[in-house]
Formats: structure tokens, C-alpha cells, sequence
């Protein structure tokens, strides 16, 4: 069974605080995403990494960065938490080759920033 | 801009009754994906499909995909309260530099009534 696992699946942080959320599977997959939920606005693409220490911008990398320093391991860091990075924050990973880019979630991490 | 246009929206019906959900686009897709989340969790990966005018069966949910690889659909038969939740479709762009980045649609809420 394919596995993609989050460290956390509730985290209330204050505004200012280093946020940490941290990714792991177990497929031996070569893509990572990390993307962020919110009512009306579908999900979006943080930044993704199809290798170790490769990673890419996706459509809205204000205010985060990434670590990929294992395969399995996908970090997400938000240097300085604002109340507008409240959200749900999932993670998913996927082959490299296609053509089926299936991709498999985590099971979320609902992010609070007071 | 590369969309993925889901309809309807929102969908509350009751229990045994039929539906279908579309997801259109003007781009291509080499593949598209249907995925469903339940509240709280991350989405979880129904089907794919690939070739031109296919048809898969998942029991009681029917997927296709158009001739033109341009737009999908999901029909639920007899839906039950089981199938609640969001139902999202994905796809990969043809000719997108097979990066395995993914266009999600917005999704589609589902609410079956018992």
C-alpha cells in the first residue's frame, strides 16, 4: 500500500513563529508537491521536487520555502507565519516518468496561525 | 491560462438517485485523474484514464474520458451517503515538459442525503 505521511494533522502556531511541516513516503517516488487548500480557491502548488535537493516554485511560493535533502523527505517551512497561511496543507508525491503522474496525498496538516 | 473547469460546483441529492460530474478544458491531457477527499483527510487517488473516448468502472461510479482528451466525466449511480464528499479532477497538460505537475479543477462538493 502506498504510503505518504505528515507530521502533524493539527498545528496552532503564533504569528512570527518558524513553522516546520514535514512530509515522508514511502514509494520511492521521485516527485514531491507541496500544496495549500482553501474554500473557493481549489488547491494550489507551493513548490514541488522531482529530486533531492531539486525543487521548483509553483503558483504560490510567497512566504514559504523547501528542504528535499532525502528522497523520501519533503519539507515545508514557513520562515515567519502570518495569519493568511491558515489552511489546510497536503502533501503529495508521484513518479517521475510518465504517462500516468498519479499522484498520492498525505493526509493533511489544518495549519492555524493566531 | 490552463483550466480545469469543474461543474457542477455543489451537488446535494438524495440517496439512490444518479448524477454526473463534468471537467472540461481547453488544453489536452495526456492523462487525467478523478480523486475524492472526505472532510479532514487528503485526496485519494479513484482512477485514471488515458486513452481517448475510455470508459472505466469503479462499482457504481462511471469515468470516461473524451474523444479529444480535452474533458471528463464521473456518473455515480444510485448514489449513497458513502459517496459524500469532494470529488476533484487532474490532469497533465500535453506537452507540458512531463514534469508530473498536475492542473486540478476546483472540485465538486457531493452531499447525499439518506
Amino acid at each position: 500500500d502506498v504510503k505518504v505521511t505528515q507530521s502533524s494533522r493539527y498545528l496552532v502556531k503564533r504569528t512570527g513563529e518558524k513553522v516546520f511541516l514535514e512530509c515522508v513516503q514511502d514509494m520511492d517516488h521521485e516527485n514531491m508537491f507541496w500544496y495549500r487548500q482553501d474554500p473557493g480557491l481549489g488547491l494550489r502548488l507551493i513548490y514541488f521536487s522531482y529530486d533531492v535537493k531539486m525543487k521548483e516554485k509553483g503558483d504560490i511560493p510567497e512566504g514559504y520555502s523547501v528542504s528535499r535533502e532525502k528522497k523520501e523527505r519533503f519539507s515545508l517551512i514557513l520562515e515567519s507565519a502570518s495569519t493568511n497561511q491558515t489552511s489546510m496543507y497536503l502533501c503529495a508525491s508521484s513518479l517521475l516518468g510518465g504517462p500516468l503522474y498519479e499522484q498520492y496525498f498525505g493526509p493533511g496538516t489544518r495549519l492555524t496561525v493566531t | 491560462t490552463q483550466l480545469l473547469e469543474q461543474s457542477p460546483q455543489f451537488l446535494s441529492i438524495q440517496e439512490g438517485e444518479n448524477l454526473t460530474v463534468y471537467c472540461n478544458s481547453s488544453s489536452v491531457f495526456s492523462s487525467l485523474q478523478w480523486y475524492r477527499q472526505e472532510p479532514g483527510e487528503g485526496p485519494v487517488l479513484l482512477v485514471t484514464v488515458v486513452t481517448g473516448g475510455e470508459v472505466k468502472k469503479l462499482k457504481r461510479l462511471t469515468f470516461q474520458f473524451g474523444d479529444a482528451r480535452k474533458d471528463s466525466s464521473l456518473h455515480i449511480t444510485a448514489a449513497q451517503p458513502g459517496d459524500t464528499g469532494l470529488y476533484l479532477c487532474a490532469g497533465d497538460i500535453e506537452r507540458s515538459g512531463n514534469t508530473g505537475k498536475l492542473i486540478f479543477g476546483q472540485g465538486t462538493t457531493l452531499q447525499v442525503k439518506p
